[in-house]
């Protein structure tokens, strides 16, 4: 069974810092992954998605990675800025028919 | 593309109503998951559709939870009979599957539901 881990569950991090989140997960045979922001009490939004076959992807200030043999995948965050606090989280597809498993997110706190 | 649209957006009702829960997906994505949130845990998945055929539900998914997706376009969600610990947001989202690994998941707003 596919687990998906963030940690920390929560970050705090002064304006203009660059800052990476972390998530790792257990079955390396993934089909893809998927990082998501999530504002309070709202929906998911895509941010990335990287495929099995690739290693990273860019969108603006953001830039995730994924190393599959060690289970674990990276967002860059370049430059915060106070409108990045959000809960960002992170999921993986097994297979092309599969479920995204998500982890609980890391929320982030960017202050002014 | 006016993306994926959930209706109500918070339902309160007692322990034992029942309850249903719209969601119109992107119109051309074939498929349709649901997933239900719970505070400070990441999004849990319930069921999911391509087309109108159901092709998973969780086995944590109890009798009293039922989805259709009769047309293969809006779905519902239906809790019998609800308990308190049904309370959770139930997020819908949709794709279109691509075959190439890069079916990426839109999500919809979530109905908020409160069972007191």
């Amino acid at each position: 069974k596919q687990e998906v881990t963030q940690i920390p569950a929560a970050l705090s991090v002064p304006e203009g810092e660059n800052l990476v989140l972390n998530c790792s997960f257990t079955d390396s045979a993934i089909y893809n992954l998927q990082w998501f922001r999530q504002d309070p009490g709202k929906g998911l939004t895509s941010l990335l998605l990287i495929q099995s076959s690739q290693r990273e992807q860019t969108s603006g200030r953001l830039n995730a990675s994924l190393d599959k043999s060690s289970g674990r995948s990276t967002l860059y965050i370049a430059a915060s800025q106070p409108g990045d606090s959000a809960t960002y989280l992170c999921a993986v597809r097994g297979g092309a028919n599969s479920k995204l498993t998500f982890g609980k997110g890391i929320t982030l706190s960017v202050r002014p | 593309d006016t993306g994926v649209s959930q209706d109500p957006r918070h339902k309160i009702t007692k322990r034992g109503q029942n309850v249903t829960f719209r969601c119109d997906p992107i119109s051309e994505h074939n498929r349709l998951y649901w997933y239900r949130q719970t505070l400070g845990q990441g999004p849990e998945f319930l069921t999911y559709f391509q087309n109108e055929a159901q092709l998973e539900k969780s086995r944590l998914l109890s009798d009293r939870f039922s989805a259709e997706r009769p047309k293969g376009s809006f779905s519902t969600l239906e809790i019998q009979r609800t308990e308190q610990g049904d309370s959770a947001m139930y997020l819908c989202a949709s794709s279109s599957t691509s075959g190439t690994g890069d079916e990426k998941l839109f999500f919809g707003s979530g109905t908020q539901l409160s069972v007191l």
